[in-house]
């Protein structure tokens, strides 16, 4: 049982590229989420999807899109990428995200030059 | 809105001291509440829960009480190891608009020298 695989696990992009971090979960969980971590900041929601074809905004969604076209997939999408989003991104995924815990991927560390 | 508040960190501690970190949190209603640790290089995992006032979540030694009263979650464990050095994070999850929001602390960092 993978349970959530997060690919890549490194990338290093260059101010105005495009990117989409890939977010697979294997265990029919409803709820997704994206997070990016920074030093200081914890944990800030990005992007968070109810169910297939459900998504809705988090704290910090400028500059992301997210889709949610299967259950088991949930890609983040940097659209020009900008050295702020310069993170750790983290995505998780929960039964009904109610009093269940959240199982979480194991990272992309992103670099924007 | 819904919040976490941690103490700041880093905890550094010997080897078989008591720790205690602190969690607060604002919310309507009855949050559940979850103590995540994060190893270095990986992503969050779960440590313990506890869903409703008075529950006490338990797990590899650590210890924490759900208080209404005072709205804390506060971790605990009576004898650390080095190898419980990682970041620990408070977190509630509520009802927010029809779904389920988990709210996150900012993460307390423990050190833990032999």
């Amino acid at each position: 049982n993978a349970g959530v695989t997060q690919t890549p696990k490194f990338q290093v992009l260059k101010t105005g590229q495009s990117m989409t971090l890939q977010c697979a979960q294997d265990m029919n969980h409803e709820y997704m989420s994206w997070y990016r971590q920074d030093p200081g900041m914890g944990l800030r929601l990005i992007h968070y999807s109810v169910g297939a074809g459900i998504t809705d905004q988090g704290e910090v969604p400028n500059g992301y899109n997210v889709s949610r076209s299967t259950t088991e997939d949930f890609p983040l999408r940097l659209l020009s990428a900008a050295p702020s989003q310069t993170s750790v991104y983290f995505c998780a995924s929960s039964y009904k995200a109610g009093a269940t815990e959240a199982f979480f991927g194991q990272g992309t560390r992103l670099t924007v030059v | 809105g819904n919040s976490v508040t941690q103490m700041e960190g880093p905890v550094t501690l010997s080897e078989e001291a008591f720790l205690t970190i602190n969690c607060t949190y604002t919310a309507t209603g009855y949050p559940s509440l979850f103590w995540y640790v994060q190893y270095p290089g990986e992503g969050l995992q779960l440590l313990l829960k506890a869903t409703k006032a008075d529950d006490k979540g338990s797990n590899k030694g650590f210890e924490a009480t759900y208080r209404k009263e005072t709205t804390s979650f506060h971790l605990e464990k009576g004898s650390v190891q080095v190898s419980d050095s990682a970041v620990y994070f408070c977190a509630l999850s509520q009802p927010s608009g029809g779904s389920y929001i988990p709210t996150f602390g900012r993460g307390t960092s423990l050190i833990v020298h032999p």
